[in-house]
């Protein structure tokens, strides 16, 4: 059980253009998901949490109008770059807290998704 | 504000070694720790957590972890490792606002 998904697991995409990162909670409800961010050698870099029904809350030095993020339901947060650039180049990974879990902080991850703007 | 480091960034051992990776943090209140290990290609997976009750705690495949209060640690433990652990592992913590901090990772390399 607890399985998180991410699709694309991998894209390529032109400068300007936008992509969408979608992240599931295969099996269980989750009100709140994670975006983070890994770059190469380095750890994962929390962007947002994502809240179901309501705004994401942004950490400190993300762009709100860049990285956009829509936790539509409970079991779907999607993670949309809006005019890439290369240096948006990274691997994104999401994570879900089960809503059941009472006190426990335990996240599940999905697989991430590598994006390439070239 | 919580933070965690990782002292070791790359650890090189023989197979049957014993492993023995650092983990420190810094919150001022109640804690829960976790180990992730990422293996080559594969996405991030629990290998074990605390929450409260028994300091030591047993995650899978062997590993075991131990939480000192008074040293704000939490090492993680193998006594024999197998080129199967070659891997990332990354301490965790997670504070009352319940976003999980990460250490910057042990990158670990099992040499048959």
């Amino acid at each position: 059980g607890a399985v998180v998904s991410q699709h694309p697991s991998w894209v390529i995409c032109k400068s300007g253009t936008s992509v969408k990162i979608e992240c599931r909670s295969l099996d269980f409800q989750a009100t709140t998901m994670f975006w983070y961010r890994q770059f190469p050698k380095q750890s994962l870099m929390l962007m947002a949490t994502s809240n179901e029904g309501s705004k994401a809350t942004y950490e400190q030095g993300v762009e709100k109008d860049k990285f956009l993020i829509n936790h539509a339901s409970l079991t779907l947060s999607t993670l949309t770059v809006t005019s890439a650039h290369p240096e948006d180049s990274s691997f994104y990974i999401c994570s879900a807290r089960d809503q059941w879990g009472g006190i426990s902080y335990e996240q599940y991850f999905g697989p991430g998704t590598r994006l390439t703007v070239t | 504000a919580q933070s965690v480091s990782q002292h070791n960034h790359h650890v090189i051992l023989s197979e049957a070694a014993s492993l023995e990776l650092g983990c420190n943090y810094s919150y001022g209140g109640t804690v829960n720790l976790f180990w992730y290990v990422q293996y080559p290609g594969q996405h991030l997976q629990l290998l074990l957590k605390y929450f409260s009750g028994d300091p030591l705690v047993k995650g899978i495949k062997g590993f075991e972890a131990e939480f000192i209060k008074s040293k704000f640690s939490f090492n993680l433990r193998k006594p024999s490792v197998q080129w199967s652990d070659t891997a990332e592992y990354f301490c965790a913590v997670t504070g009352g606002y319940q976003k999980v901090t990460f250490g910057t990772g042990t990158k670990l390399q099992v040499i048959p």
